[in-house]
């Protein structure tokens, strides 16, 4: 199986910060990295796939990047709303697995 | 527009088989490059790919619990069913039904809202 490394596990940060989550595949995995949201009590949402394109309906201030094994997420100026649990995925073959989560917080 | 909905046992007891299904809409399992699956989520932990089928039928499923799982479609009743057999407390998890397609990359684009199952004797 392809291990997905977030990098880190917690972040604090304040409304209108910039935030930068990383996240490592145990080997290449080309751009079939896909970034998800997950507010408590709720079903995560789709942000970016691909590695760099912003699903439809998110917000610009979210962006991606990376390919082989390092990936991005960065949120360019965060807002109330985006205090959440942050989850990289790969797609690159079956099992597909998930980074273990990087939970932003105020 | 997609919907998933997941619906099943809350409680199951050890040794137990549990049955879900989810019941979709909004789009048809036999158009190319789509597929559903389901993913689970330990309380507190991350999330976990367990299985997915593709509109081509083809099934694919989590190595370690291969051997328990087995994932079935309905395209006449749009449902997808998911069982897993000798269930254990640690298989105690909110369990999702997911859309997924191919644009670019696989990626999944629609979840259900979950369903909690708690294996408890």
């Amino acid at each position: 199986d392809i291990q997905m490394t977030q990098s880190p596990s917690s972040l604090s940060a304040s409304v209108g910060d910039r935030v930068t989550i990383t996240c490592r595949a145990s080997q290449s995995i080309r751009n079939y990295l896909n970034w998800y949201q997950q507010k408590p009590g709720k079903a995560p949402t789709l942000l970016i796939y691909a590695s760099s394109l912003l699903q439809s309906g998110v917000p610009s201030r979210f962006s991606g990047s990376g390919s082989g094994t390092d990936f991005t997420l960065t949120i360019s100026g965060l807002q109330p709303e985006d205090f959440a649990t942050y989850y990289c995925q790969h797609s690159y073959s079956t099992p597909w697995t998930f980074g273990q989560g990087t939970k932003v917080e105020i | 527009q997609i919907t998933l909905k997941e619906s099943g046992p809350t409680l199951v007891k050890p040794t137990q088989t549990l049955t879900l299904t989810c019941t979709f809409s909004g789009f048809s399992l036999t158009s190319s490059r789509v597929g559903v699956g389901w993913i689970r989520q330990p309380p507190g932990k991350a999330l976990e790919w367990l299985a997915l089928i593709y509109w081509d039928d083809d099934e694919r499923y989590r190595p370690s619990l291969e051997r328990r799982l087995t994932i079935t479609k309905d395209t006449s009743k749009n449902q997808v069913v998911l069982t897993m057999t000798n269930m254990d407390p640690v298989d105690t998890a909110t369990y999702y039904c997911i859309h997924v397609k191919q644009s670019y990359v696989w990626h999944i684009d629609y979840w259900g809202q979950g369903t909690l199952v708690t294996v408890s004797s």
